[in-house]
């Protein structure tokens, strides 16, 4: 099984919702990735989770905040967003070993929409 | 910091014809580098994998090349068909996770 699986599928929040996006993978993979895609544009990396804990940040606002509760699971908490944060947001997994030679899995993705 | 290019950035083909899609990495200390298809509005297949110590990767009709000295890997697509329309994204993994190319859109025409 080489499967991400995100939920939800498409999210429509208000600038004063909370909400959370969900990644779960059972591949055994102790690293996660969270990705921000915009339209026409490639993938950009938001955060990394290496053996559940987070070993890259790249200066994402905390309005975006990450959580790994476990090894199987990825979570994004949302709060106060803007109307620009509206994109597709990727997870990602990948096994961690010497010299990182390890193929990445992508999930469906979730089509954020903030109003 | 890696850059990543992908040429061209758009691409039209009758049905049948074979295809190079070409990717270039400005820093060459790569553990690896990943080939990937995006259908609109949807998540990233994989679609080959190279390590940096190889030099090709075959998957029925997509040949994969690596050259990490040059900063250079090309996608091959034997005898096209309308079903590869898609944007493919090359992507390497270096220090800071995977860093992506801005994709090459790919339009087969029946």
């Amino acid at each position: 099984d080489t499967e991400v699986t995100q939920t939800p599928k498409h999210l429509v929040m208000g600038m004063t919702n909370k909400k959370s996006l969900k990644c779960e993978q059972h591949m055994g993979h102790r690293a996660m990735y969270w990705y921000k895609q915009k339209a026409k544009k490639p993938p950009e990396l938001m955060f990394v989770y290496s053996y559940e804990k987070l070993s890259i940040n790249e200066s994402v606002p905390s309005r975006f905040s990450p959580e790994c509760p476990n090894s199987s699971l990825l979570n994004l908490h949302l709060h106060a967003l803007q109307p620009e944060d509206s994109a597709l947001y990727l997870c990602a997994s990948s096994q961690v070993g010497a010299g990182m030679n390890t193929e990445a899995f992508f999930g469906q993705g979730t089509r954020l929409t903030v109003v | 910091k890696q850059e990543v290019t992908q040429i061209p950035a758009a691409l039209s083909v009758p049905e049948g014809e074979n295809l190079v899609l070409n990717c270039s990495f400005t820093d060459s200390a790569i553990y690896n580098l990943q080939w990937f298809r995006q259908d609109p509005g949807k998540g990233l297949t994989s679609l080959l994998l190279i390590q940096s110590s190889q030099r090709e990767q075959t998957s029925g009709r997509l040949n994969a090349s690596l050259d990490k000295s040059s900063g250079r890997s090309t996608l091959y697509i034997a005898a096209s068909q309308p079903g590869d329309s898609a944007t493919y994204l090359c992507a390497v993994t270096g220090r800071r996770a995977l860093t992506f190319g801005s994709g090459t859109r790919l339009q087969v025409q029946p």
